[in-house]
């Protein structure tokens, strides 16, 4: 079945550590983004990606990295430069361009000890 | 910055009332989308609105788009209880980045 699979379900960090989630989708999209979702706030964009080798910053990618250098992966780092990441992260792709609807998948959440 | 505010930020139904979530940006729109996010899941795509003015249906949910492209609406006739979940709109201002509203929550009581 075509989907988007993002691992580990749940995530474990340590203060000063960096993390790497992994996202991967098998639907041919052209476009992948990240998003954080914390309570009562929605979903806030992190990074975004249109094409491969090519990614832009959301409205909240202090503390965050990405990259791109295959359709089908977009991984995030949470850095430890990254102060509060305890969140449920989401990892969506699209068809690309306007007028796409975004498919998400399971998501990650990650937590600090 | 650009904002989509959603509200109500909860709402509690009776099992066969009504229910409206309503969305509203701070600046024009090219499209809007509406997502459904059941408890402990992932946001699922419901629709898109494109046109000023636009309705569409699926069933019991009608969501409109506002004259001026700014607001939208989302209308359940009759809840039940599969209805529950979290609504979230999508608003696209520019160009690729869609910016979420807070979403609204939805219980419907049996």
């Amino acid at each position: 079945d075509g989907g988007i699979t993002q691992s580990p379900k749940y995530l474990f960090r340590k203060e000063g550590q960096n993390v790497t989630l992994s996202c991967e989708q098998n639907l041919n999209h052209d476009a992948m983004y990240w998003y954080r979702q914390d309570p009562g706030q929605g979903l806030r964009l992190i990074y975004y990606s249109q094409i491969v080798n090519d990614f832009q910053k959301g409205d909240i990618a202090e503390g965050y990295s990405v990259s791109r250098e295959k359709k089908e992966s977009f991984p995030l780092t949470v850095t430890s430069a990254q102060k509060n990441p305890t969140a449920f992260y989401l990892c969506a792709s699209s068809l690309g361009g306007r007028n796409q609807p975004q498919h998400f998948g399971d998501g990650t959440r990650l937590s600090i000890l | 910055g650009q904002q989509v505010m959603q509200i109500p930020q909860y709402q509690h139904v009776q099992e066969g009332e009504d229910f409206t979530t309503y969305c509203n940006s701070s600046t024009t729109l090219s499209n809007i989308q509406w997502y459904k996010q059941r408890p402990g899941g992932h946001p699922v795509f419901l629709i898109q609105l494109v046109k000023s003015g636009e309705v569409k249906k699926q069933k019991r949910l009608t969501f409109q788009f506002g004259e001026a492209k700014k607001n939208s609406s989302l209308h359940i006739t009759a809840t039940q209880t599969t209805d529950v979940g979290t609504y979230f709109c999508a608003g696209l201002p520019g160009t690729y980045k869609y910016i979420f509203g807070t979403g609204t929550r939805l219980k419907v009581l049996a």
